[in-house]
């Protein structure tokens, strides 16, 4: 059980949006610690893809946006591409354990 | 360019203790900007923070692993350590070190390819 929650899937086709909600409590994205994104293609480690809920590292395409409100957070992926299939998770800070915290994680499917 | 490496067996028997080492290069273990973690991703799960530690040895644990692990930092040969104590086939994973950053955002930057430990007689 993460203590972030992730939707485990989501799909559209090539062209379309998609959004990634990550929902936390009052210990962590509710308490003001910022959400980070981070994009893991199969069989290689994580990528940051957002961070302090709206920035994007250099080499990020503006396809990819963060947004965050009161205790929850959502990835926005426009113009779907199939490159984009991967799995997506949501990171913050926790105060009540101290800790980095990620979510579920979320599989994105190109159909 | 910063670069992480893991190293360690890929086999641990049950009841024994995982050790791991990350080794960074292309910038210094020293800095005071940053943190050293450890993230470990269990086969066809999700990622879990395991430990974090500053070049002085001071140290942040995940609490449900807070009882078996220790983790150590060596500044001369700018690499990290982690053990881990009385393993079970729980503890099979994908193990990542990674670096974060000490002040907001808090996020890993940097991450090691990542290093399969399987536990298992």
């Amino acid at each position: 059980q993460s203590v972030l929650t992730q939707p485990p899937s989501v799909s559209g086709a090539p062209g379309q949006r998609v959004t990634i909600s990550c929902t936390g409590s009052t210990s962590n994205i509710g308490a003001g610690y910022d959400v980070h994104w981070y994009q893991q293609l199969p069989g290689t480690a994580p990528k940051v893809l957002i961070y302090g809920n709206i920035n994007r590292p250099s080499g990020v395409p503006d396809r990819f946006s963060g947004s965050k409100s009161g205790t929850s957070a959502s990835l926005a992926i426009t113009g779907l591409q199939a490159e984009d299939e991967a799995d997506y998770y949501c990171q913050s800070y926790d105060n009540s354990l101290n800790g980095w915290v990620f979510g579920g994680g979320t599989k994105l499917t190109v159909l | 360019q910063l670069q992480l490496q893991e190293s360690g067996p890929g086999l641990v028997k049950p009841s024994e203790t995982l050790s791991l080492t990350c080794t960074v290069s292309g910038g210094s273990i020293s800095s005071s900007n940053y943190y050293w973690g450890w993230i470990r991703q269990p086969p066809g799960k999700g990622l879990e923070w395991i430990g974090s530690i500053y070049y002085t040895g001071s140290t942040y644990y995940n609490p449900s692993l807070k009882s078996r692990l220790t983790t150590s930092v060596d500044t001369s040969k700018n690499q990290f350590s982690l053990k881990l104590t009385s393993v079970t086939a729980a503890d099979t994973a994908v193990f990542y070190c990674a670096r974060h950053t000490v002040v907001t955002p808090l996020y890993f930057d940097y991450w090691g390819q990542g290093t399969l430990v399987t536990v298992s007689s």
